[in-house]
This record gives C-alpha cells, structure tokens and sequence, in this order.
C-alpha cells in the first residue's frame, strides 16, 4: 500500500497564477483533509470531506476551494495565489470509526513569488 | 477555545540520553491525544496514541507518552535517543466530532554525537 500520496512535491507560482494539488488514499478511508503547515504553528486543517460527496471549511479555508473527486481523491485548488499561501501542504485520511487517527502524506512544499 | 501547548520549541539531547517532550491541551471533552514525528522534508508519521484506558502507552520506535487528566498534559518519552530521533514531533489532539485535529506549534530535537 502507498498510503496517501500527493503530488506535486514542490511548485512555485506566481501571485495570481491558479493551481491544483492532488491528493489519493488507497487505505479505503471515508474521510479526507488538507492542511497548511507554518513555521512554528503546526499544521491547521483548511478543508476536510467527512465522507464522499461532502466538504467542509476548516480554520482557515480562505482562497482554497476542495473537490471530493471519489472516495480515493481529494484535490485542493487556489484559484489565485498570494504570497501568504506559500507553505507546506499535507493530505491525509482516516477511517469514519476513528476520525481523529490521520494518516498523511509527504506533503507538497508550495512557493508564491 | 481548545489548545494544544508544546512549551519547548527546541531541545538538545546526547545521543544515549533521555528525552522528555512535553504536551499540554485544553479541551472541555474527553481528548484524543496523538504524538506525530516528522523527518525533515518528510510527512507527518503517527508515533502513538491515546484513546482510553491504560494511561501509559507505547508507540513505535521506543517511545511512549503517559496521559495525565489531572494536569491535562500528554508527554513523550524515550529512554535512550538514537541520532535518527533527530525530527520534529507534533503533539495533537482531538475531541467531540468535529473532525478538527489541533496540532502544537512542535518541538524540534537535535541529538548530538
């Protein structure tokens, strides 16, 4: 098993410039999440999709939109990149019986020039 | 408003030494308690957890945290460090059903030689 893989790894956008980050479990979890990681504030959890078909706001989900695609896939877009949304972004999962048991993925290191 | 405290941003530790991490939460519900580890440009790896009963747990690579209700704190431990212990650990927690994992802001451990 992969686990949760996403990619890219790395990418560098220009303010206003759009993208998407793909995210894929194949642990057979009902529930997905993207967070942001920041220097000294841990990782905050920006959307998360309690189950296929759903997706919900977490603490800071300005400029970020989110797509349940199935059950395995959860993309996470910037429709217009700033400079403040440069960061580390992780994926993860977790089975519905135990939400709070995430699993993540390698993470996508994110610049906004 | 639930919080999770990591009071120490950084701790060196002798190789062979002993190592204490501290956690502290503030959380009106009975928490979910997780310690997470990162390797540097790597993914968030699930070291242990604590959902109920015994409050000692053991986890991977020879770490363990003690759950104390009394001073709502949830503290790593591991004997002996190893050089490859060198990462940065997340104390996390999660209560109620509201899908949101609270991350601390980390501690980074440096294990010299």
């Amino acid at each position: 098993n992969a686990g949760v893989t996403q990619t890219p790894k790395f990418q560098v956008l220009k303010t206003g410039q759009s993208m998407t980050l793909q995210c894929a479990q194949d642990m057979n979890h009902n529930s997905m999440y993207w967070y942001r990681q920041d220097p000294g504030m841990g990782l905050r959890l920006i959307y998360y999709s309690a189950s296929e078909g759903t997706t919900d706001k977490g603490e800071v989900p300005n400029g970020y939109n989110v797509s349940r695609l199935n059950k395995r896939e959860f993309s996470l877009r910037l429709e217009s990149a700033a400079p403040s949304q440069t960061s580390v972004y992780f994926c993860a999962s977790s089975d519905s019986e135990m939400i709070y048991e995430q699993y993540f993925g390698p993470g996508t290191r994110l610049t906004v020039t | 408003a639930q919080s999770v405290t990591q009071p120490d941003i950084h701790i060196t530790v002798s190789e062979g030494a002993s190592l204490e991490l501290r956690c502290n939460y503030s959380y009106g519900a009975t928490p979910y308690l997780f310690w997470y580890v990162q390797s540097p440009g790597q993914g968030l790896q699930l070291l242990l957890k604590y959902f109920s009963g015994d409050t000692l747990v053991q986890g991977i690579k020879g770490f363990e945290a003690e759950f104390k209700r009394s001073q709502s704190s949830f503290n790593l431990r591991k004997p002996s460090v190893h050089w490859s212990d060198a990462a940065e650990y997340f104390c996390a927690v999660g209560a109620g059903i509201d899908y949101k994992l609270s991350f601390g802001a980390g501690t980074t451990v440096t294990v010299r030689a």
